[in-house]
């Protein structure tokens, strides 16, 4: 089975505090993907990545960067931690082909 | 926390009873379509998928149908569980040339089975 880890299920962060949250894949997959999950407002990408050291922008990657240094780790980086970035963060990885396989989530929360 | 439920549009079967759940695309270069499954509080699941070049296909229990002409796609669970209650979303692959694709989420509807 395919299985997509992210390091942490829930967090409490002040805000300026600098986050990362991390994940990690078993299945050699290229591409990996960091959304953001919020109610009303659905799946929103913040980056991907289609190979080691390799990244581009989603939808609203802004306060937020990216780090691949190896094929199955990919970690997402909040610079300075705002209120409004309190959400569900969901890591994915996916062949070229295929679908994403998800993370079970990190619920973040910015005091 | 906020469930992911909240503000969604509703299905409500009963149990035994088939369930459809659809979902409306709108872009006509999209060549590949996904079903996820989300229960509350983790990550969506996978459940089946379908290329463009079908127009049907099916899993344990569940059917997936595409038709491009209206571009809509729909997922039928046969004998509705009340396991099966969760978000259900619809996701379409849309390849720009070589490795460049993106990977487009609906907003989800939330299927609630009643014992």
């Amino acid at each position: 089975d395919v299985k997509v880890t992210q390091s942490s299920r829930y967090l409490v962060k002040r805000t300026g505090e600098k986050v990362f949250l991390e994940c990690v894949q078993d299945m050699d997959h290229e591409n990996m993907f960091w959304y953001r999950q919020d109610p009303g407002l659905g799946l929103r990408l913040i980056y991907f990545s289609y190979d080691v050291k390799m990244k581009e922008k989603g939808d609203i990657p802004e306060g937020y960067s990216v780090s691949r240094e190896k094929k199955e780790r990919f970690s997402l980086i909040l610079e300075s931690a705002s209120t409004n970035q309190t959400s569900m963060y969901l890591c994915a990885s996916s062949f070229l082909r295929g679908p994403a396989f998800f993370g079970q989530g990190t619920r973040l929360t910015v005091v | 926390g906020e469930s992911v439920g909240l503000h969604l549009p509703t299905l409500s079967v009963q149990e035994g009873d088939n369930s459809i759940i659809n979902c409306a695309y709108s872009n006509s270069a999209s060549d590949y379509f996904i079903w996820y499954k989300q229960e509350s509080g983790k990550g969506p699941q996978f459940i089946i998928d379908i290329r463009s070049n079908m127009d049907k296909r099916q899993g344990q229990r569940v059917t997936v149908l595409l038709n491009k002409t209206v571009k809509h796609l729909s997922l039928q669970i046969a004998a509705t569980q009340p396991g099966d209650s969760a978000v259900y979303f619809c996701a379409e692959k849309i390849f720009s040339g070589g490795s460049n694709y993106k990977l487009t989420f609906g907003k989800g509807t939330l299927l609630t089975v009643n014992p």
